[in-house]
């Protein structure tokens, strides 16, 4: 079965500091890759997705970026954070035939 | 960019009561998918659906797809405590391979 891992669970980071957030998945290969950012009691906000090693789509104008380096490995990062980084972000994982997405355990990032 | 208007927004009911949520969007979606997210955790995937009309039940929750392919609907019968979190409807709009559109979610709080 498929399962996917995100780290650190948790991080506290000072303004302007580097940023660097991890996603892997096991059990399925060539995946689409998502990362979802979620302020807190909000919605879901689509940061960026991949449909294969180094294709890496943005969908919000932001201080932030992402990388593929490998099949299942998804990398979230910022050269400097701002305040309004903080938020709960998630990596999703979905397959190439269907359009259901599975999330990860996310990653609580507050910026101080 | 495309919004789906879930609604309610939050709702109180209690235990043994049934619920029930919906999705609309002036858009046609080709794929509706239900996650359930409970705190500080990534969303669950509860039920996804790909046909117009169609009628998917996973244990006491039941959804639709709805025939003009611009909303869904999702009802929890008997709520029990556990059902608490937020219920997040998403679609696939028709035109935007490997993205999904995310509700504005709901939140279910259940007392006994």
């Amino acid at each position: 079965s498929q399962t996917i891992h995100q780290w650190p669970a948790t991080l506290v980071q000072p303004v302007g500091s580097p940023l660097s957030l991890e996603c892997t998945v096991e059990g399925t290969s060539n995946p689409n890759l998502y990362w979802y950012r979620q302020a807190a009691g909000r919605g879901l906000q689509l940061l960026f997705y991949s449909v294969g090693i180094g294709q890496i789509s943005s969908e919000v104008p932001q201080n932030l970026s992402a990388s593929r380096p490998q099949d299942r490995q998804f990398i979230l990062s910022s050269k400097k954070l701002l305040l309004s980084d903080s938020g709960f972000y998630l990596c999703a994982w979905s397959g190439k035939v269907t359009y259901e997405q599975y999330f990860g355990p996310g990653t609580r990032l507050t910026v101080t | 960019g495309q919004q789906l208007n879930q609604s309610p927004q939050s709702m109180f009911i209690q235990e043994g009561e049934d619920v029930s949520m919906n999705c609309t969007s002036s858009s046609i979606f080709n794929t509706w998918l239900w996650y359930k997210q409970d705190p500080g955790e990534g969303p669950v995937l509860l039920i996804a659906l790909y046909k117009a009309g169609e009628l998917t039940s996973n244990g006491r929750l039941t959804a639709q797809f709805g025939i003009t392919r611009k909303d869904s609907f999702l009802n929890i019968s008997a709520s029990i405590p556990s059902d608490v979190g937020i219920y997040f409807c998403a679609g696939q709009l028709a035109g935007t391979a490997s993205k999904l559109t995310f509700g504005t979610g709901t939140r279910l709080q259940v007392t006994l």
